[in-house]
């Protein structure tokens, strides 16, 4: 059973404060995606990671995948009352196509 | 035009009941999910399908059936409801491992068994 262990559970940060959320795991996934929910929709694919070590940036945001591809990060620069939200890992295995989740990290950014 | 759809998008009912779930996709993916998720547990995968007629069991299978005799539509129901069941539950859509393994969810319906 592959595993993502998400971290922090929950972030409470002033607007314009940089944060990370980690992504972890003990297993290699074949790619990682990233995904952000808010109150009453589903998840929506924010990037997906395939390559060990590759970097992808999405304005402000900036996703990494561990070079063993055992482990992802998302860093947000300068937050955003607009980058509330639950975010969420999300790994696949080799041949694949189902998703093994991580709990989620809820993110709140305070004006 | 509509993607990825769900309904009810709440629903209340008693402990016993038979309840169904509806999930249509506009996009003719062939691969769909059905996920609760709780509190404390994140998203849980309940069952899948490859294809119209090809179904198969998640993580979290048990109380819950599922059938796939159209493409666009993935009905998933709780034959005897039980207060466990009290969730809110994502559908999915994904083309599938050769377009990568995106997957689109719906709205979400919230169920409440009592």
């Amino acid at each position: 059973t592959q595993l993502l262990e998400q971290s922090p559970q929950f972030l409470s940060i002033q607007e314009g404060e940089n944060l990370t959320v980690y992504c972890n795991s003990s297993s290699v996934f074949s790619s990682l995606q990233w995904y952000r929910q808010e109150p009453g929709e589903g998840p929506v694919l924010l990037v997906t990671v395939v390559t060990g070590g590759e970097v992808k940036k999405l304005k402000r945001l900036t996703f990494q995948f561990g070079d063993a591809r055992k482990d992802s990060s998302l860093h947000i620069t300068a937050a955003q009352p607009g980058d509330t939200g639950l975010y969420l890992c999300a790994g696949s295995g080799a041949g694949s196509y189902q998703l093994t989740f991580g709990k989620g990290t809820k993110l709140s950014v305070i004006p | 035009d509509a993607g990825i759809t769900q309904s009810p998008r709440y629903k209340i009912t008693e402990t016993g009941r038979q309840v169904t779930l509806m999930c249509h996709q506009t996009w003719s993916h062939s691969y769909m999910f059905w996920y609760r998720q709780d509190l404390g547990h994140g998203l849980r995968l309940i069952y899948y399908s490859a294809a119209a007629d090809i179904t198969d069991k998640g993580e979290v299978p048990d109380g819950y059936v599922v059938s796939r005799s159209k493409t666009e539509n993935f009905p998933l129901t709780l034959e005897s409801a039980t207060r466990s069941q009290t969730s809110v539950y994502f559908c999915a859509s994904s083309v599938g491992r050769q377009g990568g393994n995106e997957q689109f969810f719906g709205p979400g319906t919230r169920l409440t068994v009592l």
